[in-house]
């Protein structure tokens, strides 16, 4: 079946610094979303990738969708105590039947320091 | 409602017990899933309702775990004879589905129920 990872598993930053997480599905994908999980939350929707190598920002994140539509990856510019949380990318393939189904990835949780 | 609701939000139960999880998705809205979250972990799918089709039921770990959608709307996730590893916070979710077009919408998650098999 689908499997999505992520990388790293864990990220501790400085205030300030930037932030990365990549996502690799093992199969190609229609769309990519990613939920920002704070601690102690539930999973709140980012945004959406549909296009071959799509970028969009929303402030300091930066999404991109990769050319083969099998990997993304988010960048966070100049962290900040609020970008604490846990980071999912989640992608369904409603071409081969599954809908809107989503299968998530393995997360990447970023702490912030001061 | 204005977001997705759960019930309870919290569940202590003794092994071998069964229990029902309650879920109210956002009005209007086609689609829901259902998905357990262990501590520190990531989300496994567990089952995902369109419509009036068939549910996908592909995630459900064993057949201890059923669940069902009445009237397209309220859906109930049972546990029978629950076991220590059925403890995690179950999170449902709903979108519009296929309302939405044909690149699939983002899911609104409620507040999850935390079970606690002791």
């Amino acid at each position: 079946g689908q499997q999505v990872m992520q990388i790293p598993q864990y990220q501790h930053v400085q205030e300030g610094e930037d932030f990365t997480t990549y996502c690799n599905s093992s199969t190609t994908l229609s769309n990519i979303q990613w939920y920002k999980q704070r601690p102690g939350g539930h999973p709140v929707f980012l945004i959406q990738l549909v296009k071959s190598g799509e970028v969009k920002k929303q402030k300091r994140l930066t999404f991109q969708f990769g050319e083969a539509k099998k990997n993304s990856s988010l960048h966070i510019t100049a962290t900040q105590t609020t970008d604490v949380g846990t980071y999912f990318c989640a992608g369904s393939n409603i071409l081969t039947g599954g809908g809107n189904k989503l299968t998530f990835g393995t997360g990447t949780q970023l702490k912030v320091e001061l | 409602g204005a977001g997705v609701s759960q019930s309870p939000s919290n569940k202590v139960t003794e092994k071998g017990k069964d229990v029902e999880l309650r879920c109210d998705p956002i009005s209007g809205h086609t689609a829901l899933y259902w998905y357990r979250q262990s501590l520190g972990q990531g989300l496994e799918f567990l089952i995902y309702f369109q419509g009036n089709s068939a549910p996908d039921k592909s995630g459900l770990p064993s057949d201890r775990f059923s669940a069902e959608r009445t009237g397209g709307s309220v859906s109930t996730l049972t546990i029978q004879r629950t076991q220590q590893e059925d403890s995690a916070v179950y999170l449902c979710a709903s979108s519009l589905g296929f309302g939405a077009g044909e690149f699939g919408d983002e899911q609104f998650f409620g507040p999850g129920t935390r079970l606690t098999v002791l």
